[in-house]
This record gives C-alpha cells, sequence and structure tokens, in this order.
C-alpha cells in the first residue's frame, strides 16, 4: 500500500538553528498538508498546499515557517529559528482529492534543546 | 465553543463488546467526517470516512453521521485488544484549492481481555 514517507524519524536540535522536516507524499496526489502534535495533546493543522502554493495556514504557521516542493516529489517544512515550544511530533500528510481523507506518514519527532 | 468535540474517555469495553465514541462539531458548513485510530507514539491512521447522513457500515466498524444534529459516531463491534488505541473525530472543510481536517482531542479506548 502507498505511503507517505517522513525524514528522519527523530531530530534534536538546539534552540535557535534552523531545521529542515522532509515528506515524500504519495505520488499521485495532489494535495499536501503539515501537522503538529505536541505531547499529550490534539493533532494540529499548521498548512495545506496545493498546485505549488500555499492554500491555507493557521495562526501557528508564523513567519518562521514555510514550506517548499522543491521538485516533483519531496515536499519541506523548514523552522528557520527554533524555540523550545516547537518541540512536537510534526506530521506530512497527502490526499488524493480535496474532499478524501488524509494519508499520514510516520511523523519526525522534534526536540528543540 | 471546541471546533470538535469528542466525549472525554477513557473508554473501557471488555473484549467482544460494543464501544461507542462520540463526536460533534460545530462549524454548520463541514462537508466530510472522518474516523482516525493513533496507536501511542504513532501517526493517525484513518479508518473510516462519511459525507452524507445515516450509518456506513466496514467490517466491524460503523460510522454514523447526523448533520442537523452536528454528530458523528463510531461503534466498533466485538471489539479486541488490538482497538486499545486513541480514537480521533475529524471535520473537513474544503475547497477546491484545499481543506483543512480538524481534529478533537481524541477518545482513549481499552479493550481489556
Amino acid at each position: 500500500e502507498p505511503e507517505v514517507t517522513q525524514t528522519p524519524s527523530h531530530q534534536v536540535t538546539q534552540m535557535g538553528q534552523e531545521v529542515i522536516l522532509r515528506c515524500v507524499p504519495i505520488s499521485n496526489h495532489l494535495y499536501f498538508y503539515w501537522y503538529r502534535q505536541i505531547l499529550g495533546q490534539k493533532v494540529e493543522f499548521l498548512v495545506s498546499f496545493y498546485n505549488n502554493e500555499i492554500s491555507e495556514k493557521s495562526e501557528i504557521f508564523d513567519d518562521q515557517f514555510s514550506v517548499e516542493r522543491p521538485d516533483g516529489s519531496n515536499f519541506t517544512l523548514k523552522i528557520r529559528s527554533t524555540k523550545l515550544e516547537d518541540s512536537a511530533m510534526y506530521f506530512c500528510a497527502s490526499s488524493p482529492q480535496v474532499n478524501y481523507g488524509y494519508t499520514f506518514g510516520s511523523g519526525t519527532r522534534l526536540t528543540v534543546v | 465553543q471546541k471546533e470538535v468535540e469528542q466525549n472525554s474517555g477513557p473508554l473501557s469495553v471488555p473484549e467482544g463488546a460494543i464501544a461507542s465514541l462520540n463526536c460533534t462539531y460545530s462549524d454548520r458548513v463541514s462537508q466530510s467526517f472522518f474516523w482516525y485510530r493513533q496507536y501511542s507514539g504513532k501517526s493517525p491512521e484513518l479508518i473510516m470516512s462519511i459525507y452524507s447522513n445515516g450509518d456506513k457500515e466496514d467490517g466491524r466498524f460503523t460510522a454514523q453521521l447526523n448533520k442537523a444534529s452536528q454528530y458523528v459516531s463510531l461503534l466498533i463491534r466485538d471489539s479486541q485488544p488490538s482497538d486499545s488505541a486513541t480514537y480521533l473525530c475529524a471535520v473537513n472543510k474544503w475547497e477546491t484549492s484545499g481543506s483543512r481536517l480538524t481534529f478533537g482531542e481524541g477518545t482513549q479506548l481499552t479493550v481489556n481481555p
């Protein structure tokens, strides 16, 4: 069964450093998303991406965050200057059509120290 | 008011029983509805989607939707210990350019052998 692949599975970074989280969505999917889940809390929407541009972003997705689809397969989330409160599990997801459920990747656990 | 509210749990049922999970949502224009299962430390896994009022059955799972009452439920028949997980209700609002899946906080289910 096709899957969304995320790398790395775990990243530890120092406060103030830049991190890039990488995702390979399912190949025939058109819509791409990033979510995060702080330990013990709910899954929160960050951003949706379609047709090479952001279609919607949440209030969490401030100027420190950016997304990019640099080629036909990868989808990245960059956090420019990490803060302690950015520590969370970050999930990439994709869907083939806009009203379908999303398929989530296995996540990247980001720890900011 | 929370956008998506689930019965708080935790819910504990004996093996073989029916587990009933409930969810209400606040935005009347929500268009599609999903149930995800999340094992501890893992990513959400889509188990049911429902788009129109009524019941939808898939194996041991039945989803029910009542848009007038803004209510979604999930029944798990013949519950198994492997069903022990957190169940997330998710509600989708979409336009052609993209969508936003909003999650509830989840209901933790334990199935006792």
